[in-house]
C-alpha cells in the first residue's frame, strides 16, 4: 500500500525558533497533501491543502504566515512553523492524495509532536 | 457544507461485545466515505471505505454500510478484542482533489 513519511516524528524547540516538517510520499505521486492539526483528545483540523507548484490553500483562522508550506516536488511537501510558542505545540498529521485512485483515498503520514518550550 | 456527525465517546466494551459507533453525514452530491483508526501515539490508518450507495466496507471484522437514505455509515463489528481499543474517526471527502472532513472522533476502550 502507500506511505507516507513524515520527519521528524518529535521535536522539542524554544520559543521563537521556526520548526520544519517534512511529509513525503514514498512510492506514489501526490499533486495534493493535505496539512492538520490535531489537539489531545480531539479530531484532526484541516490547517491547508498543499498543490505541487502553486501556492497553498488555507483554512479560515489559519496565518499563512505562520504556517509556511511549500510543496515543491509531486513526493514532498514542507510546513514550517515559524517563531514558534508554546500555543503551536500539537499534533501535526500530513496526508497524500494519491491522484492515480479514483475514489479519492488519502494516506496518513504517522504524524510530528510538536512541542514548544 | 459537509459534515459528519459521530457519537460521543468514549465506548467501554469487554472483550467479544458487540460494537456499534455511529456516524451521520451531510453532503452535497455522491462522498465517498471512510473510516479512520488511531492508535495511541500513532497517525491515523485507514480501516474501510465505501464510495457509492450501498457499498460495504469491511476490514479487520470491521463492517460499514454506506446508505445513503439515511446518510450513514455506521462502524460495527460483532466480537471486540483488547487490541481493538483506539480512537476511530468517521470521515468524508466531497468533490475530487478535497481535504477529508472528519468527526470528532469515538475513543474505545475494550477490556479483558
Amino acid at each position: 500500500g502507500a506511505v507516507v513519511s513524515q520527519h521528524p516524528s518529535r521535536v522539542i524547540c524554544k520559543s521563537g525558533t521556526s520548526v520544519k516538517i517534512e511529509c513525503r510520499s514514498l512510492d506514489f505521486q501526490a499533486t495534493t497533501m493535505f496539512w492538520y492539526r490535531q489537539f489531545p483528545k480531539q479530531s484532526l483540523m484541516l490547517m491547508a491543502t498543499s498543490n505541487e507548484g502553486s501556492k497553498a490553500t488555507y483554512e479560515q483562522g489559519v496565518e499563512k504566515d505562520k504556517f509556511l508550506i511549500n510543496h515543491a516536488s509531486l513526493t514532498l511537501s514542507t510546513l514550517t512553523v515559524t517563531s514558534a510558542h508554546p500555543e503551536d505545540s500539537s499534533f501535526y498529521i500530513c496526508s497524500a492524495r494519491d491522484q492515480e485512485l479514483a475514489y479519492n483515498e488519502q494516506f496518513f503520514g504517522p504524524g510530528t509532536r510538536l512541542t514548544v518550550l | 457544507g459537509n459534515s459528519v456527525t459521530q457519537m460521543e465517546g468514549p465506548v467501554t466494551l469487554s472483550e467479544e461485545a458487540f460494537l456499534t459507533i455511529n456516524c451521520t453525514y451531510t453532503a452535497t452530491g455522491y462522498p465517498s466515505l471512510f473510516w479512520y483508526v488511531q492508535y495511541p501515539g500513532e497517525g491515523l490508518q485507514l480501516l474501510l471505505k465505501a464510495t457509492k450507495a450501498d457499498d460495504k466496507g469491511s476490514n479487520k471484522g470491521f463492517e460499514a454500510t454506506y446508505r445513503k437514505e439515511t446518510t450513514s455509515f455506521h462502524l460495527e463489528k460483532g466480537s471486540v478484542q483488547v487490541s481493538d481499543s483506539a480512537v476511530y474517526f468517521c470521515a468524508l471527502v466531497g468533490q475530487a482533489g478535497t481535504a477529508l472532513i472528519f468527526g470528532k472522533g469515538t475513543t474505545l476502550s475494550v477490556s479483558s
